[in-house]
């Protein structure tokens, strides 16, 4: 296993279009994030699931925003009508649940430009 | 809700150079991970710190938290210009491991 693979890496779209990125995690983890990442700042938490079950979602996950995690594996995220606030790099993460932290390891990420 | 405050905001150095950035929280850190990130790409997992007073390095690269577990220090030793990237500090507040994180370190390592 590579690690977490994100798809696609760059998505140029016009305003009012519908996206969906994609995200595989590493094989063994059960839980993945996302995270939203605009320039010049850190990464912020959009939402995460364990297995296929969504358990939290940020504020900033708008009413545009769906993300699912169908058989436990693979996610994606969808945005629609997509506005230029969107603009941003939209980063995966996967982790090993256990009773204590342990690491998440991040994707290359999906650099969203809205026109 | 958790706030992490890193400095220096950038920093150029000069290749062989050692070099520190501190992460400071604004509660408890149960978790505190270190990421560099090359610009427009993803983050790198460099480590991961849970238990106060607790140093780990990898290569040259040493990290610290705190006794009070509030703190983290990342340093680096005889800097090379593979370095140069953001150095973010992310906390868990708890087993969840969902990330807060600061805004980075810009790190610039010159010949």
């Amino acid at each position: 296993d590579t690690g977490v693979s994100q798809d696609p890496r760059h998505k140029i779209t016009k305003r009012g279009q519908n996206v969906t990125f994609r995200c595989d995690p590493i094989s063994e983890h059960n839980r993945l994030y996302w995270y939203r990442q605009t320039l010049g700042q850190g990464p912020e938490f959009l939402t995460y699931f364990q297995n296929e079950a969504q358990l939290e979602k940020s504020r900033l996950l708008s009413d545009r925003f769906s993300a699912e995690r169908p058989k436990g594996s693979f996610s994606t995220l969808e945005i629609q009508r997509t506005e230029q606030g969107d603009s941003a790099m939209y980063l995966c993460a996967s982790s090993l649940a256990r009773v204590t932290n342990t690491e998440a390891f991040f994707g290359q990420g999906t650099r969203l430009t809205v026109v | 809700s958790q706030e992490l405050e890193q400095s220096p905001q950038s920093l150029i150095v000069q290749e062989g150079k050692n070099l520190t950035i501190n992460c400071t929280s604004s509660k408890t850190l149960y978790g505190l991970y270190w990421y560099k990130q090359k610009y427009g790409e993803g983050l790198i997992f460099l480590m991961m710190l849970q238990k106060g007073g607790e140093e780990k390095s990898h290569e040259k690269i040493t990290a610290k938290l705190d006794e009070k577990k509030q703190q983290s220090s990342l340093h680096i030793t005889a800097s090379q210009p593979s370095h140069a990237g953001i150095y973010l500090c992310g906390a868990a507040p708890g087993t969840a491991s969902k990330l807060t994180f600061g805004t980075g370190t810009r790190l610039q390592v010159t010949l």
